[in-house]
């Protein structure tokens, strides 16, 4: 396994395009996390997904994004009707959970959106 | 207030220097990561710990429960160890971790 996988790494889109991302996590890790993080600043939570579940999506996370994982393997986050507030990094991580408390986090290379 | 507070913000250090990064969190947690960012690169996980100390050939981290702060040390401090250093928490039946904003370490030749 080479860890987890993003794509595309760049994309620069045009304001009110809608563009999707896609996360390949670590195969066997139940857990997919979707964070967002701007110039200078730590990674804020998006949402998670036990499997094909998705548990909880963070109030950053307006009607425009939407996350699945639609069989509990890869995950996909699209923005609909970019703004340039957009402009970000959007990383994956994945772990396993277990009970009470999540593992190691692994994170991917993480995709760049530019929102013209 | 963010609940996770680093210090400090930014650290530049003169190769072989010792190197410590403090992290600050607010409520109790099941577990506290370190994570290094590289300019440009994915973020890597270091260390995860819930008690103690745990090290990893220069890089040591310790962890106090009762005082909610956590240090990382880098021993014999090296320009490729220039990154960001960032704390992060999570809490037991973990749903979303909360990050520090990172502490941008220089080290000089």
């Amino acid at each position: 396994d080479t860890g987890v996988s993003q794509d595309p790494r760049h994309k620069i889109t045009k304001r009110g395009q809608n563009v999707t991302f896609r996360c390949d996590p670590i195969s066997e890790h139940n857990r997919l996390y979707w964070y967002r993080q701007t110039l200078g600043q730590g990674p804020e939570f998006l949402t998670y997904f036990q499997n094909e579940a998705q548990l909880e999506k963070s109030r950053l996370l307006s009607d425009r994004f939407s996350a699945e994982r639609p069989k509990g393997s890869f995950s996909t986050l699209e923005i609909q009707r970019t703004e340039q507030g957009d402009s970000a990094m959007y990383l994956c991580a994945s772990s396993s959970f277990g009970g009470r408390v999540t593992g190691e986090l692994f994170f991917g290379e993480g995709s760049r959106l530019t929102v013209l | 207030k963010n609940e996770v507070e680093q210090s400090p913000q930014n650290l530049t250090a003169q190769e072989g220097e010792f190197i410590t990064i403090n992290c600050s969190y607010s409520v109790g947690i099941s577990a506290l990561h370190w994570l290094q960012q590289h300019p440009g690169g994915g973020i890597v996980s270091l260390f995860m710990l819930s008690s103690g100390k745990k090290k990893h050939g220069r890089l040591i981290a310790t962890i106090n429960i009762q005082e909610k702060h956590s240090s990382l040390h880098i021993t014999a401090s090296h320009p490729r160890d220039s990154a960001v250093y960032i704390c992060a928490v999570g809490y037991y039946n973990n749903n979303d971790m909360r990050f520090g904003a990172g502490t941008r370490l220089t080290v000089k030749p």
